[in-house]
């Protein structure tokens, strides 16, 4: 039982690059996550999932894409990276009734766009 | 606008004393309130979560406070441990939005 886990761990990209983080959990939760954390800011919500197939816009989503093809895989898209996604993205996920239960989190992504 | 704030963005504590972190929320429609604990490059890890409908939640050395006339929540740690050095967020949700909204994080350092 990995839990949360995320590719890559590292990144550094050049302005106007792409690329896509991705997120796998295997706890069979419905819902799951895409943060980041910036200095000062705390941790914010990109774009979030409840279920397979589904994807909603959370406080930060511009500049970036998801899909859930798959319930247990969560891809976060960057089409044209920016200097201001400079970051550590995480990914979370939790059942189906988040709740007092919690999200689970990933390990992390840190992201550097030059 | 933030919804969760966490206006101390750091605190010293002496080992074996008391920590106390402090969160605020603007959203009187939270349900459910959640500390997490955060070590340098590894992600967020729960900690303990509170009800709406609770005043009070007890988990060995972590009890959380929550006072909803003055949105208003804590985390007491007693006594504090050196391993409890980390940053601290405070999160909360609410029935059938399905996410949890992150305050900016304490960071915590306890001294031996």
């Amino acid at each position: 039982n990995a839990g949360v886990t995320q590719t890559p761990k590292f990144r550094v990209l050049k302005t106007g690059q792409s690329m896509t983080l991705l997120c796998a959990q295997d706890m069979n939760h419905e819902y799951m996550y895409w943060y980041r954390q910036d200095p000062g800011m705390g941790l914010r919500l990109i774009h979030y999932s409840v279920g397979e197939g589904t994807t909603a816009k959370g406080e930060v989503p511009d500049g970036y894409n998801v899909s859930r093809l798959k319930k247990q895989n969560f891809l976060l898209g960057l089409e044209s990276a920016a200097p201001s996604q400079t970051s550590v993205y995480f990914c979370a996920s939790s059942p189906i009734t988040p709740g007092l239960a919690g999200a689970r989190f990933g390990p992390g992504t840190r992201l550097t766009v030059l | 606008d933030q919804q969760v704030k966490q206006n101390s963005p750091s605190l010293s504590v002496q080992e074996g004393r008391i920590s106390i972190l402090n969160c605020d929320y603007t959203n009187s429609m939270f349900d459910y309130f959640l500390w997490y604990k955060k070590y340098p490059a590894e992600g967020p890890t729960f900690l303990i979560s509170i009800s709406s409908i609770k005043d009070k939640n007890e988990d060995g050395r972590f009890t959380v406070f929550l006072n909803k006339s003055a949105k208003h929540l804590s985390l007491h740690i007693v006594p504090s441990q050196p391993g409890d050095s980390a940053v601290y967020f405070c999160a909360a949700s609410a029935e059938g939005t399905y996410k949890y909204i992150f305050g900016t994080g304490t960071r915590l350092k306890v001294l031996a």
